[in-house]
């Protein structure tokens, strides 16, 4: 079976301190894979998506970026971390898209405190 | 640009009553909808999802969910809640043919009092 996993869980971090977020799915091959974040009283934000290695779109300006240097491995980073940087981020991922619509599943997510 | 507005941001219930949350979208097109739950200290999970066919979508733990196209709506009921229902629910919804990214509402706390 499929399964995805992202770490660290938690991250306490100074503003300004560069971030990597990993993620891995198991068990497919070409998935569609996404990084969300989730701030307090705004919902589900899509940060980065992408359908291959090497390809990704990002979906808001801001100050993280995101690689895929394998076809299971997302990885969000930053090189200088902002106060606002601070939420709840999920890694997930999707079958590659047959007919559209393909449930998404969701990594545990990350924590990222900035102080 | 695809948006979903969960009206209800926060909302109590004693355990049996019904639970009606609220979700419009707004896209031109034909959407997929989706109904997520995030119980506290778990994952986010599929709750129902409708692509096609009948317009009323059973789900998981007795919820439901009506698309009414003319509305733009996909509203999430259960007619007797109970205490493990206390969680955050999210709708999204994603175009027909598009990349399958997700577009999430800000999502609906709902707090079930034995």
């Amino acid at each position: 079976s499929q399964t995805i996993h992202q770490w660290p869980a938690t991250l306490v971090q100074p503003v300004g301190s560069p971030l990597s977020l990993e993620c891995t799915v198991e068990g497919t091959s070409n998935p569609n894979l996404y990084w969300y974040r989730q701030a307090a009283g705004r919902g589900l934000q899509l940060l980065f998506y992408s359908v291959g290695i090497g390809q990704i779109s990002s979906e808001v300006p801001q100050n993280l970026s995101a690689s895929r240097p394998q076809d299971r491995q997302f990885i969000l980073s930053s090189k200088k971390l902002l106060l606002s940087d601070s939420g709840f981020y999920l890694c997930a991922w999707s079958p590659l898209m047959i007919p559209s619509g393909n449930t998404i599943y969701f990594g545990e997510g990350s924590w990222l405190t900035v102080v | 640009a695809q948006s979903v507005s969960q009206h209800n941001h926060h909302v109590i219930l004693s355990e049996a009553a019904s639970l009606e949350l609220g979700c419009n979208y707004s896209y031109g097109g034909t959407v997929n909808l989706f109904w997520y739950v995030q119980y506290p200290g778990q994952h986010l999970q599929l709750l129902l999802k409708y692509f096609s066919g009948d317009p009323l979508v059973k789900g998981i733990k007795g919820f439901e969910a009506e698309f009414i196209k003319s509305k733009f709506s996909f509203n999430l009921r259960k007619p007797s809640v109970q205490w493990s229902d206390t969680a955050e629910y999210f709708c999204a919804v994603t175009p027909h043919g598009g990349t399958d990214k997700l577009i999430f509402g800000t999502g609906t706390r709902l707090q079930v009092f034995p």
